[in-house]
């Protein structure tokens, strides 16, 4: 069965600094992997994902995501976040032939002015 | 274009009252369709999800059912409210097919508390 690990449940940084958010995966084989964003009170949005080829991610928002098999992880980046990044973010996975997503329980990120 | 509904946005019930939750996908068919619950500071929690008309499968065991008695409407419901089902109730869809393959459209969210 596939799970998913993210180690931060609330992380800080100021406005305009780098971001990564670390997301953790366990699974046999290649994975579809996904990061989605909540607003306060909103559904989830999807980010950005990966199923298979470059293993750099190119997202929505200015964010990226880098799959490394060797470490089981797709971390999300950002090199400089805004205000209105200030959110949930879920990593996702699904194995192959699965009818569901596993969630992982999510970062809150805080932005300081 | 799809889109997806859930009704309504908010809700006060009391406890051992009912509940009827309703989800409605519109632009696809044949959709999987997806209950998630959030309770304050966690993640989602998938509760139901269902392939087809009148096929649901549970995650968790709980006092919560579902049903889909159409292709793009799905229903969360329960005979008695505990305090423990207060949350935020997310529908989510994908077109059908593999998990993996699709990306998850979720809807706004229904805010239940239960007092």
């Amino acid at each position: 069965a596939q799970s998913v690990t993210q180690p931060d449940i609330h992380i800080t940084v100021s406005e305009g600094a780098s971001l990564e958010l670390r997301c953790n995966y366990s699974y046999g084989a290649t994975p579809y992997l996904f990061w989605y964003v909540q607003s306060p009170g909103q559904g989830l949005q999807l980010l950005l994902k990966y199923f298979s080829g470059d293993t750099l991610v190119q997202g929505i928002k200015g964010f990226e995501a880098e799959f490394k098999r060797s470490q089981s992880s797709f971390n999300l980046r950002k090199p400089s976040v805004h205000w209105s990044d200030a959110a949930e973010y879920f990593c996702a996975v699904a194995g192959q032939g699965a009818q569901k997503l596993v969630f992982g329980q999510g970062t809150r990120l805080t932005i300081n002015p | 274009s799809q889109t997806i509904h859930q009704w309504p946005a908010t809700l006060v019930q009391p406890v051992g009252s009912p509940l009827s939750l309703e989800c409605t996908v519109e632009g696809t068919s044949n959709p999987n369709l997806y209950w998630y619950r959030q309770a304050a500071g966690r993640g989602l929690q998938l509760l139901f999800y269902s392939v087809g008309i009148g096929q649901i499968s549970s995650e968790v065991p709980q006092n919560l059912s579902a049903s889909r008695p159409q292709d793009r409407q799905f229903i969360l419901s329960s005979k008695k409210l505990l305090l423990s089902d207060s949350g935020f109730y997310l529908c989510a869809w994908i077109r059908g097919g593999l998990a993996g393959h699709h990306e998850q459209y979720f809807g706004p969210g229904t805010r239940l508390t239960v007092t």
